[in-house]
């Protein structure tokens, strides 16, 4: 039982690059988030997929876009990265009591 | 005003001691409470969820005052492996988010 996972673990990109965060859970939990934390930030939604088929936005929406694949898979997308969005992305599912359970993170630097 | 709020710390604390934090929080139509430990570069694990009536684990305590909207942490005979920013988080009932405080940086010190 794997939890929650994501790829890749440590990302560098140019500006303009775009890439895609995978993220898959194997808890069956219906809800899945993608945050971001910057440093001496707290965590900001980014988008959020209360259930399979359905996306909304969060906080901090502008320059990603997301795609919930099936109940498992939450990827996250950044068309044309930009230095702010240097930061670790969380991924996060949502179990029993509102408890959500995290990804290792991915750490993505943009120069 | 931030919607969930938290003193940054550090605490600096000698091993042994007990200490407290504390969380306010604005919505007071939040029903849901919670304590989570993060430490340096990792994710997010949830430590406690906070009930109405408070709740023990060992030597973790929290309490929650719904008339005042906060969220309170108590570590007795810390110890080392203590040390880690510790997040306050509320849900918002208007829909599945949860809402995150910026964290306390606890250190223990030998």
């Amino acid at each position: 039982n794997a939890g929650v996972t994501q790829t890749p673990k440590f990302q560098v990109l140019k500006t303009g690059q775009s890439m895609t965060l995978q993220c898959a859970q194997d808890m069956n939990h219906n809800s899945m988030y993608w945050y971001r934390q910057d440093p001496g930030m707290g965590l900001r939604l980014i988008y959020y997929s209360a259930s399979e088929g359905t996306t909304d936005k969060g906080e901090v929406p502008n320059g990603y876009n997301v795609s919930r694949l099936n109940k498992r898979e939450f990827s996250l997308r950044l068309e044309s990265a930009a230095p702010s969005q240097t930061s670790v992305y969380f991924c996060a599912s949502r179990g029993a009591g509102d408890t959500q359970y995290f990804g290792p993170g991915t750490r993505l630097t943009v120069l | 005003r931030k919607e969930v709020e938290q003193d940054p710390g550090p605490f600096n604390v000698p091993e042994g001691a007990t200490v407290a934090f504390n969380c306010t929080y604005s919505n007071s139509a939040s029903q849901s409470f919670f304590w989570y430990r993060q430490d340096c570069r990792k994710e997010p694990k949830l430590l406690m969820s906070v009930y109405s009536s408070g709740n023990e684990d060992g030597r973790f305590t929290a309490q929650l005052n719904r008339a005042s909207q906060y969220i309170s942490l108590l570590i007795r005979d810390s110890k080392l492996s203590d040390s880690a920013t510790y997040l306050c988080v509320v849900n918002d009932p208007s829909n599945y988010q949860l809402i995150w405080g910026a964290g306390t940086k606890l250190i223990i010190k030998p």
